[in-house]
């Protein structure tokens, strides 16, 4: 049974450039979580997504940012005309239920990007 | 926005050691926490999942306590062993059952 899967596990980016960030959650799981973690600081929650369906996206910036989850297929976080501010960590999680309550997270192994 | 807090935000201790760190939170409203183990270059893993107060869980020589009432949780390490080097992370639904996570107590183990 794969864990959740993340890729490219590395990406560099240009300042003006597209990134696309994937997360294929577990087998049956239905709940994805992204989160950014910068540098020195801990994990903090963008956007939880369903299938189809975008729950919450509070954490996440309202501009170049976008998420989403298909009927098929991963999940992609998606940020356009990237700058320096974007380079971080995103990791991604999924549950079988909402995650909030008792269903533990499982997290990917994380998407390091950097903007040149 | 749920503060969840957590100290010290970093321990030295020397293998054989005993240790314990503290999650902090708002004791109104709780449902649940958890409490992660990320090792560095690796993701989060989940150690534990509290809901009740007094509720006490084990894994190995780590174990966890949760106080509902005064808002917080204590994990401990027994022999702590160079292994156990990770970054300890709690976490608690806040707003619409999103988790906020704690910003981690970093634990080094010296042999």
């Amino acid at each position: 049974n794969a864990g959740v899967m993340q890729n490219p596990r590395h990406l560099v980016r240009r300042r003006g450039q597209e990134a696309r960030l994937r997360c294929s959650p577990m087998k049956g799981h239905s709940h994805v979580y992204w989160y950014r973690q910068l540098p020195e600081e801990g994990l903090k929650f963008m956007v939880y997504l369903q299938k189809e369906n975008i729950i919450d996206e509070s954490g996440m910036p309202k501009e170049r940012f976008s998420a989403e989850f298909p009927k098929e297929g991963p999940s992609i976080l998606r940020i356009q005309q990237v700058v320096r501010g974007d380079s971080a960590a995103y990791f991604c999680a999924s549950s079988p239920n909402a995650a909030g309550g008792t269903d533990t997270q499982y997290f990917g192994p994380g998407t390091r990007l950097t903007v040149l | 926005i749920l503060n969840v807090e957590q100290s010290p935000q970093s321990l030295h201790v020397q293998e054989g050691d005993s240790t314990n760190f503290t999650c902090s939170f708002p004791s109104s409203n709780f449902y649940a926490l958890h409490w992660y183990r990320w090792e560095t270059a690796k993701s989060p893993e989940a150690l534990f999942v509290m809901t009740l107060n007094g509720d006490e869980k084990k894994k190995g020589r780590i174990s966890a306590t949760l106080n509902t009432k005064e808002g917080y949780s204590y994990l401990y390490i027994k022999g702590s062993q160079p292994e156990d080097s990770a970054t300890y992370l709690c976490a608690l639904p806040g707003g619409s059952y999103i988790p906020t996570f704690g910003r981690g107590t970093s634990l080094i183990v010296h042999p």
